[in-house]
């Protein structure tokens, strides 16, 4: 089976301050049309998720500049460059091609 | 405006069954796969069952496979999920969602109670 392992877990971090979560796929994640559907969600408290980064490193309309992501094969990054309040929630990570999985998480608390 | 609406949940004793609707509208229905995803109360997302543009294609996680089944009505922009033989550990917030996860329902709450 396919695992999505995320870190750290649990990432309290300083307003203005960067943060970085990984994810690591147990294969690669590249398709056979030679894309790699990794995609990166928010889930604010009592909120529906909500996609950000599609494609490794495409930012979805809307999503601020702050977050990125890269990555490539088995390891995948987000990056956001100065945490805001309105950051804090669980972001996850998400093998878009057979079988779909999730990560299991991290969740972003400001310190 | 895009919008996924969800209905159908609600409290079921274990072995029962329910059917999931998931009205869409605001963007091209018919040309998407679709997704149910479901979270756990306090857990993580978990990734149910896609189907492609055209209904003839199916796919579940293993929990699932022989127990719920995945439908489209293009006509009806709509999307269904029938869950048979339900089991306490199927309760959850079950979400509507294009299969790459670009847009959300959200949400109808599944309770397996006795």
């Amino acid at each position: 089976d396919a695992l999505m392992t995320q870190s750290p877990l649990s990432l309290p971090v300083t307003l203005g301050q960067p943060a970085s979560i990984s994810c690591r796929s147990s294969q690669s994640l590249v398709y056979s049309d030679g894309n790699t559907y990794l995609n990166w969600f928010q889930q604010r408290p009592g909120q529906s998720p909500r996609r950000l980064i599609y494609e490794v490193s495409n930012r979805d309309s809307g999503v601020p500049d702050r977050f990125s992501g890269s990555g490539s094969g088995t390891y995948f990054t987000l990056k956001i460059s100065s945490v805001e309040a309105e950051d804090v929630g669980v972001y996850y990570c998400m093998r878009g091609s057979h079988p779909y999985t999730f990560g299991q998480g991290t969740k972003l608390e400001i310190k | 405006e895009v919008q996924l609406v969800e209905s159908g949940g609600g409290l079921v004793q274990p072995g029962g069954s329910l059917r999931l609707s998931c009205a869409a509208s605001g963007f091209t229905f018919s040309s998407y796969w679709m997704s149910w995803v479901r979270q756990a109360p306090g857990k993580g997302l978990e990734w149910v069952a896609n189907i492609n543009q055209d209904g003839s294609g199916k796919y579940y996680v293993d929990s699932v496979k022989g127990r719920f089944t995945i439908s489209r009505d293009n006509a009806k922009n709509s999307q269904y999920l029938q869950m048979n033989s339900l089991r306490a550990e199927d309760t959850a917030v079950y979400y509507c969602a294009t299969k790459q996860g670009d847009y959300w329902g959200q949400g109808t709450l599944v309770t397996v109670s006795s």
